[in-house]
């Protein structure tokens, strides 16, 4: 069965602070996706990681992939209280994504 | 900015009724699919489709769920007898082409089955 496990689930931090969140899965993948969910709110693209090695940034977000270690990484600096949010990974699997069980950030000033 | 549009955007309806979700995916993309989130659950693939036949479809998705895409614009999603554990925010999604590209995700229907 395939897996896409997040870690933390849930993550309250100070303003300024740095913090990382995980995504691991279970299958050989190139692709993975991170998205933003506000609450009650629709799923916001941040990044698509298309192969090994892959590093995007915008802003304070910054994301990675290692597709030998079947990891993905989203990594927070300086976080703000804008960034309060519930952050998804995705793996690309075939014809659609397979998420992972979010991780609920808020960020405390 | 182009947009994945969905209605209606609440919908409550009595268990064993039928529902139709409507979306209109945004114009040059190719590839249209259905998510389902459950409250305070990740989010679940359903059904995706190319070329007007589904390519590829969850076990959620049985024999009470279909799709349909009418005309050139809209792509529907519908549940024929509703159950209780049906009660979600359902998702449409569209992507230019299959894999490798953003997938935008429009902003949920979300079905509360009474």
């Amino acid at each position: 069965e395939l897996k896409v496990e997040q870690n933390p689930l849930f993550l309250s931090m100070q303003e300024g602070k740095n913090y990382t969140i995980y995504c691991n899965y279970s299958t050989t993948s190139d692709r993975l996706y991170w998205y933003r969910q506000d609450p009650g709110k629709s799923l916001e693209s941040l990044f698509v990681l298309l192969s090994n090695g892959a590093v995007k940034q915008e802003g304070r977000l910054m994301a990675s992939l290692d597709t030998k270690a079947r990891l993905s990484t989203l990594h927070i600096t300086a976080a703000v209280h804008d960034l309060s949010a519930t952050y998804f990974c995705a793996l690309e699997y075939g014809n659609k994504l397979v998420f992972g069980a979010g991780t609920i950030l808020r960020v405390k000033s | 900015e182009p947009e994945v549009t969905q209605t209606p955007s609440h919908q409550v309806t009595q268990m064993g009724q039928e529902v139709i979700l409507r979306c209109v995916p945004i114009s040059n993309h190719l590839y249209f699919y259905w998510y389902r989130q459950i409250l305070g659950q990740k989010v679940e693939f359903l059904v995706s489709f190319y070329n007007n036949e589904i390519s590829e479809k969850s076990e959620i998705f049985d024999d009470q769920f279909s799709v349909e895409r009418p005309d050139g614009s809209n792509f529907t999603l519908k549940i024929r007898s509703t159950k209780l554990e049906d009660s979600a925010m359902y998702f449409c999604a569209s992507s230019r082409v299959g894999t490798g590209n953003t997938i935008y995700f429009g902003e949920g229907s979300w079905l509360t089955v009474v």
